[in-house]
C-alpha cells in the first residue's frame, strides 16, 4: 500500500529557507504514471498547490510562487523535496505531499502533512 | 488561471437529509476532445488529508459510498449527498485539473455540519 511521509522542520526563521523531504513507500517514485506534488494549507484556509516533479525531473510550479520554490528528486532514495526560500509568516501552513496522476492529475495518496511555523 | 468558487461557505443539514454543494470555475473545465470535466471533490475531515470523492465531475472513488454524487459541466457543478450521515460532517472541496497540469486549483470549501 502507497505511504507518503513529509519530514522537516516545525519552525523556520522569517527570510530563511522551509525545507521539507516526502519518502514515498510502498510504490516506486521512477513510475511514469505519477507525477509527486507538492500542496500547503494555511491553518484554518484552504489549499494551494506548490508545484510538482515528475521522476525524470521536470517540475511544474504554481505562478505565484515560482520565484521562491525549488522541488527536487532523489530516486535512489525514493523521495522528492521542497524548497521554499525568503518565507514570511504568510507561509505558515501545514504542507502536504501527494502523488498525481500523469493521465490525469488528481490525487488519491496524501501524505499525513507536517505543519511548519514561520517564527523567530 | 482557473478561479473555483463554492457556495455556500457552509452548510448545515439534519441528518438523514440531503446536502448540496455547488462550485463554479470561472472558465470551462471541459475538454472538448474527450468531452471530459477536469473536476474533481475531495472531503477533509479535522487533522487529516484531503480525500478523493469524486473526479471526472461524476464518477466515484472506488470505495466512496453511493450516497455522494457529483453533477455539472462546463462551469458549473455539485456534489450531493443524498442522506446525511453523522461522518460525513467535513469540509469539501472541488478542484479543477484542466488547466497547466499537474497543477490544479480548489475552491475555498465548504463546512457541512448537521444541523
Amino acid at each position: 500500500q502507497l505511504q507518503l511521509q513529509e519530514s522537516g522542520p516545525g519552525l523556520v526563521k522569517p527570510s530563511e529557507t522551509l525545507s521539507l523531504t516526502c519518502t514515498v513507500s510502498g510504490g516506486s517514485i521512477s513510475s511514469s504514471s505519477y507525477y509527486w506534488g507538492w500542496i500547503r494549507q494555511p491553518p484554518g484556509k484552504g489549499l494551494e498547490w506548490i508545484g510538482s516533479i515528475y521522476y525524470s525531473g521536470s517540475t511544474y510550479y504554481n505562478p505565484s510562487l515560482k520565484s521562491r520554490v525549488t522541488i527536487s528528486v532523489d530516486t535512489s532514495k525514493n523521495q522528492f523535496s521542497l524548497k521554499l526560500s525568503s518565507v514570511t509568516a504568510a507561509d505558515t501552513a501545514v504542507y502536504y505531499c501527494a502523488r498525481q496522476g500523469s493521465d490525469y492529475a488528481v490525487s488519491r495518496h496524501w501524505g499525513q502533512g507536517t505543519l511548519v511555523t514561520v517564527s523567530s | 488561471d482557473i478561479v473555483m468558487t463554492q457556495s455556500p461557505d457552509s452548510l448545515a443539514v439534519s441528518l438523514g437529509e440531503r446536502a448540496t454543494i455547488n462550485c463554479k470555475s470561472s472558465q470551462s473545465v471541459l475538454y472538448s476532445s474527450n468531452n471530459k470535466n477536469y473536476l474533481a471533490w475531495y472531503q477533509q475531515k479535522p487533522g487529516q488529508p484531503p480525500k478523493l470523492l469524486i473526479y471526472w465531475a461524476s464518477t466515484r472513488e472506488s470505495g466512496v459510498p453511493d450516497r455522494f454524487s457529483g453533477s455539472g459541466s462546463g462551469t458549473d457543478f455539485t456534489l450531493t449527498i443524498s442522506s446525511l450521515q453523522a461522518e460525513d460532517v467535513a469540509v469539501y472541496y472541488c478542484q479543477q485539473y484542466y488547466s497547466t497540469p499537474p497543477g490544479y486549483t480548489f475552491g475555498q470549501g465548504t463546512k457541512l455540519e448537521i444541523k
